[in-house]
């Protein structure tokens, strides 16, 4: 299975901030990893595919970049909806997986 | 619009069977382009892929529950099941399904979850 590694596990940060998370992979996967937001109680709901293709309605503040182990997603001035928690994921092969997600904090 | 929903037990006995239902509106799974996938999320906890199932039934299933799990497709009800066998405690979860298209590899649309719990 391909190990999904993120950093930091937390972090917490100001309204108008500028957040970067890591996400490292055991092997390369190439550019198959995509980045998900997760709030209370909901659904997780997809931001980046493909390393840095902005998902269709996701705001422009979201970037992500990256390939074959190191990927980075990058929220330009945060937001008080993008307080939540997320996940890193790699469809490079089966077994899918998630890192073990960063929780995004009001500071 | 695609949605997806998820239906079953809410409370499972151990060494019984899981079994859910995802169904499927607003798209057909039988016109292909997408793996149809089970994800779950322990309570607090980060999220585990369980497997998927293409429209002709083709099956990918995650190692550590393939020897218990069975994932299942009926086009014509425009539905995709599991079946998870033997359960214990630890397979107390939030289940969800997704979809996930062939061509661009991630879970685009998910339902909206729901909570099983295994105990007596």
């Amino acid at each position: 299975d391909i190990q999904m590694t993120q950093s930091p596990s937390s972090l917490s940060a100001s309204v108008g901030d500028r957040v970067t998370i890591t996400c490292r992979a055991s092997q390369s996967i190439s550019r198959y990893l995509n980045w998900y937001q997760q709030k209370p109680g909901k659904a997780p709901k997809v931001l980046i595919y493909a390393a840095s293709s902005l998902q269709s309605g996701v705001p422009s503040r979201f970037s992500g970049s990256g390939s074959g182990t190191d990927f980075t997603l990058t929220i330009n001035s945060l937001q008080p909806e993008d307080f939540a928690t997320y996940y890193c994921q790699q469809s490079y092969s089966t077994p899918r997986t998630f890192g073990q997600g960063t929780k995004v904090e009001i500071k | 619009q695609v949605q997806l929903q998820e239906s079953g037990p809410g409370l499972v006995k151990p060494s019984q069977t899981l079994s859910l239902t995802c169904t499927v509106s607003g798209g057909s799974i039988s016109s292909g382009g997408y793996y149809w996938s089970w994800i779950r999320q322990h309570p607090g906890k980060g999220l585990e892929w369980i497997g998927f199932i293409y429209h002709s039934g083709s099956t990918y299933y995650n190692p550590s529950l393939k020897s218990r799990l069975t994932i299942s497709v009926d086009t014509s009800k425009n539905q995709f099941s599991l079946n998870l066998s033997s359960v214990t405690a630890a397979d107390t979860a939030v289940y969800y399904c997704a979809r996930e298209p062939s061509d661009s590899c991630n879970f685009d649309y998910w339902g909206q979850g729901t909570l099983v719990t295994v105990s007596s």
